[in-house]
């Protein structure tokens, strides 16, 4: 079963645009939320991470919008550049084992 | 670059056959992470190494075992190859982040393709 559901499955901006992908969860003993950036050939390459003691986190270009009570959770990216494009994932896991538990992943295209 | 290697990058092999996946994790990172990411399976969690002892399993197929050896370093193994074990095999490694958090860092995979 999988338990983060992930949407949309890819979206197309125009740059400068602001992509939003949406992740939720069900396991409430999840307590640490990554997003990972995946471009063809390499591996998932941490972007931003939050806890569910906060509810946004910045960094740069890149927001996580984080909703305890209906376990959702969700990455902006300010101001895209084609150089965004990629396969973003959303995970889940306890900040203790860190075994993390994958959305299906977002494909991302920022068109110039 | 995560500090994590992986060996070989790619590997085509025949069904029926056995592997072996390398990684060595970041230094001074003592746990090891194996994900299966395949077109429809995604991402999937493995096994979870910490300083040479098995510490979690996830979706791992009994054909499959791994190991980490007391230098850290730590190999997966696939046995009795099936067309369906073809997939991008990642090895990731938990380590402190500029911030003073956890988080895990992956390597860059080895592409297995059984023929």
């Amino acid at each position: 079963q999988q338990q983060v559901k992930q949407s949309p499955q890819s979206l197309i901006v125009q740059k400068g645009g602001i992509p939003i992908i949406n992740c939720a969860y069900e396991n409430t003993a999840f307590d640490y939320f990554p997003w990972y950036q995946q471009f063809p050939g390499k591996g998932p390459a941490l972007l931003i991470a939050i806890r569910p003691d906060v509810s946004e986190k910045k960094e740069g270009r890149f927001t996580i919008s984080f909703n305890k009570s209906a376990k959702q959770f969700s990455l902006h990216i300010m101001d895209s550049q084609p150089g965004d494009s990629a396969t973003y994932f959303c995970a889940a896991s306890r900040a203790n084992d860190y075994k993390l538990s994958f959305g299906a992943g977002t494909t991302v295209t920022v068109r110039a | 670059d995560s500090g994590v290697t992986q060996t070989p990058k790619h590997l085509i092999t025949a069904t029926g056959q056995r592997v072996t996946l390398r990684c060595s994790p970041r230094s001074g990172d003592l746990s090891v992470y194996w994900y299966q990411q395949s077109l429809d399976q995604g991402l999937q969690f493995l096994i979870h190494y910490y300083n040479g002892e098995e510490r979690a399993k996830g979706n791992i197929l009994e054909r499959f075992s791994a190991q980490q050896f007391p230098d850290l370093h730590s190999e997966l193994n696939l046995s009795s190859l099936e067309l369906g074990d073809s997939a991008l095999y990642f090895c990731a490694s938990k380590g402190q982040t500029s911030l003073g958090g956890n988080t895990i860092y992956f390597g860059e995979g080895s592409w297995l393709t059984v023929v």
